[in-house]
């Protein structure tokens, strides 16, 4: 069975940063591209960034962009994100999420993890 | 980046109805879309893929179809359970960007 399990959320204060976590298992990890994508809160589905499979090819939104890093270890079966400078509009819930491979949308999700970037 | 948007951003409907959701890019994407379901506090769930296949799992009422810059979402037989939000997603270049959503309510 595939599980996504995400950790590391919390109340952070603007300007900080946060770091979440994704441990997968039930696949093989090190075959597929994994994305992060965020909710805030009442809002829609926002895609944040992806890291293909060996990390050669990595992927960010426009905003998040030099704020952000997304980073893998498929020893470790687990998927980063490095959130610096964080903004009160950087508040939502992160999912972990699989990208399907062959390459055909998101088939796997976590059940997200809340960053409250609030002073 | 890809603009998606999707029509109606709510409606209603009732249990049996024939229901079609709009999702149309701003730019051409060959039939690199999928439709998500999300229902409050869950994660999305992967309805349709390549705008018109059917994930292994989603019942066949539901169904897709369109390519390069126009997609829908048809859901033949409106079941309880089908009352959610739905967002199309285009895969076909980075970023990725989703719709903004439709919220299905039940009349």
């Amino acid at each position: 069975e595939v599980q996504l399990v995400e950790s590391g959320g919390g109340l952070v204060k603007p300007g900080g940063s946060l770091r979440v976590s994704c441990a997968a298992s039930g696949f093989i990890f090190s075959s597929y591209t994994m994305n992060w994508v965020r909710q805030a809160p009442g809002k829609g589905l926002e895609w944040v960034s992806s890291i293909s499979s060996s990390s050669s090819y990595i992927y960010y939104a426009d905003s998040m962009k030099g704020r952000f890093t997304i980073s893998r270890d498929n020893a470790k079966n687990s998927v980063y994100l490095q959130m610096n400078s964080l903004r009160a509009e950087d508040t939502a819930v992160y999912y972990c999420a699989r990208g399907s491979v062959p390459a055909a949308g998101i088939d796997y999700w976590g059940q997200g993890t809340l960053v409250t970037v609030s002073s | 980046a890809i603009r998606m948007t999707q029509s109606p951003s709510s409606f209603s409907a009732s249990t049996g109805d024939r229901v079609t959701i709009t999702c149309r890019a701003s730019q051409g994407i060959s039939n690199y879309l999928a439709w998500y379901q999300q229902k409050p506090g869950k994660a999305p769930n992967l309805l349709i893929y390549a705008a018109s296949t059917l994930q292994s799992g989603v019942p066949s009422r539901f169904s897709g179809s369109g390519s390069g810059t126009d997609f829908t979402l048809t859901i033949s037989c409106l079941q309880s359970e089908d009352f959610a939000t739905y967002y199309c997603q285009q895969y076909y270049s980075y970023p990725q960007t989703f719709g903004q959503g439709t919220e299905v309510e039940i009349k």
